[in-house]
């Protein structure tokens, strides 16, 4: 079975500072992996998703994550974050062909500071 | 194009009431699914489904059951709502079934059971 820790419950940074919220799965077969956002009083949308190729991808917004298999971890980082990045960040994991065992992380609150 | 519309946004229920909460999306999307969200927990899964006539259990199915009709539609009721149900609900739907594919998320609508 999978499973994804989110190691931050709460990260403040200042605006303009650079950020990364911590990730780790566990599985004992390949996963797909995602970080999704949910800005206050919202559904949750994609930032990004890692099914294969490439370790480093792109969201939206300026956000990355890495993929790195030897430690289990999918870390979400960007560079200068601003006041609009507010909201809880969820890591989810899936196993392929199986969008019904989507398991989403317990979340980490990003708190911009001016 | 809404997406996915889910009704009430909103509700107060008495304990031991029966509530449905609807969900209907207008993407074709041939997977659906219910989430639960509570502090601390992120989102579990309560039930979905992969395509129309057919459902399954998530992690947290105890208390509520699922329907679906048609592809667009996919309600969940609580035959006899209690007080531990008291969370934000989310419907989502995606395009497959493969685990690759993005969840598209509701708004959610907020159930208190008093």
């Amino acid at each position: 079975a999978q499973s994804v820790t989110q190691l931050d419950s709460q990260v403040p940074v200042f605006e303009e500072a650079p950020v990364e919220l911590r990730c780790n799965y566990s599985s004992s077969v390949s996963v797909y992996l995602f970080w999704y956002v949910q800005y206050p009083n919202q559904g949750l949308q994609l930032l990004l998703k890692y099914l294969s190729g490439s370790t480093l991808v792109k969201g939206i917004n300026g956000f990355e994550a890495e993929f790195n298999k030897s430690q289990t971890s999918f870390h979400l980082r960007k560079p200068s974050v601003h006041i609009s990045d507010t909201a809880e960040y969820f890591c989810a994991v899936s196993r392929p062909r199986s969008a019904s065992k989507i398991i989403f992380g317990s979340g980490t609150r990003l708190s911009i500071r001016p | 194009i809404a997406g996915i519309t889910q009704a009430p946004t909103s509700q107060i229920l008495a304990a031991g009431r029966r509530m449905t909460l609807r969900c209907t999306q207008d993407m074709r999307h041939n997977a659906m699914y219910w989430y639960r969200q509570d502090l601390g927990l992120g989102l579990r899964l309560i039930h979905y489904s992969n395509t129309a006539g057919t459902t399954g259990k998530g992690e947290v199915p105890d208390g509520y059951s699922v329907s679906r009709a048609n592809t667009d539609d996919f309600p969940l009721t609580l035959a006899s709502a209690v007080p531990s149900q008291t969370s934000v609900y989310f419907c989502a739907s995606s395009d497959e079934t493969g685990g690759t594919d993005t969840q598209y998320f509701g708004p959610g609508t907020r159930l208190t059971v008093l």
